[in-house]
């Protein structure tokens, strides 16, 4: 049964830069089915999407995140990675991995989430 | 401040039903029928219940459902349970960035 898996440093400093990898175990990122996503949520608050990428490579990005955000897939290790610049304790959150079909605009699987926590 | 609106909190007695509304504009809501609805529960992932506007996953129950008129959406929970307490979230695409849109989130208690 396909899962997906965060993985990534739980503390980064302020005004370095986060990274994060999505692993899919039980299943294949190379689906042309799916877009995969990563979702935020801050601490007591709520969701906020940041973008999805298709195993081709092509991506959307969140506007208001886009100048800081890169979302790469590596079909080679069924695996696809976040990068967040120039982080701020503003980017401290649960970082989830998720699949949305193609067709749609739900996301049907989520990752456990990660806790990303930006202190100096 | 999310783009689409929801109540912070409801309430509702075992077995009563509550709804639960998600406002948004034409560019989101009510320009597309890619309406979601998600449960999550304190520490968890959130999960999938209602995708577009009113379609239940495999194995949500039929007490879940959801519906929308104009720029609003709606998610109806029937017969309430103690396991239903939890936060719901909406989210729609929205075509103005292509994008995806939540709502703040709702805190429903069971009473």
């Amino acid at each position: 049964q396909l899962q997906l898996q965060e993985s990534g440093p739980g503390l980064v400093k302020p005004s370095e830069t986060l990274s994060l990898t999505c692993t899919a175990p039980g299943g294949s990122i190379s689906s042309s089915s799916y877009y995969w996503a990563w979702i935020r949520q801050p601490p007591g608050k709520g969701l906020e999407w940041i973008g999805n990428i298709y195993y081709s490579g092509s991506t959307y990005y969140n506007p208001s995140l886009k100048s800081r955000v890169t979302i790469s897939v590596d079909t080679s290790k069924n695996q696809f990675s976040l990068k967040l610049t120039s982080v701020t304790a503003a980017d401290t959150a649960v970082y989830y991995c998720a699949r949305r079909g193609v067709r749609g605009w739900d996301f049907d699987l989520w990752g456990r989430g990660t806790l990303v926590t930006v202190s100096s | 401040q999310s783009a689409l609106t929801q109540p912070a909190s409801v309430s509702g007695s075992p077995g009563q039903s509550i709804t639960i509304s998600c406002t948004g504009t034409n560019s989101d809501v009510g320009g597309y029928n890619y309406v979601s609805w998600y449960q999550q529960h304190p520490g968890r992932a959130p999960k999938l219940m209602i995708y577009d506007v009113s379609n239940r996953p495999s194995g949500v129950s039929n007490r879940f459902s959801g519906s929308k008129f104009g720029n609003t959406a709606s998610l109806t929970i029937s017969g309430l349970q103690a396991e239903d307490e939890a936060d719901y979230y909406c989210s729609s695409y929205a075509s103005s960035s292509t994008s995806v849109v939540f709502g703040g989130g709702t805190k429903l208690t069971v009473l």
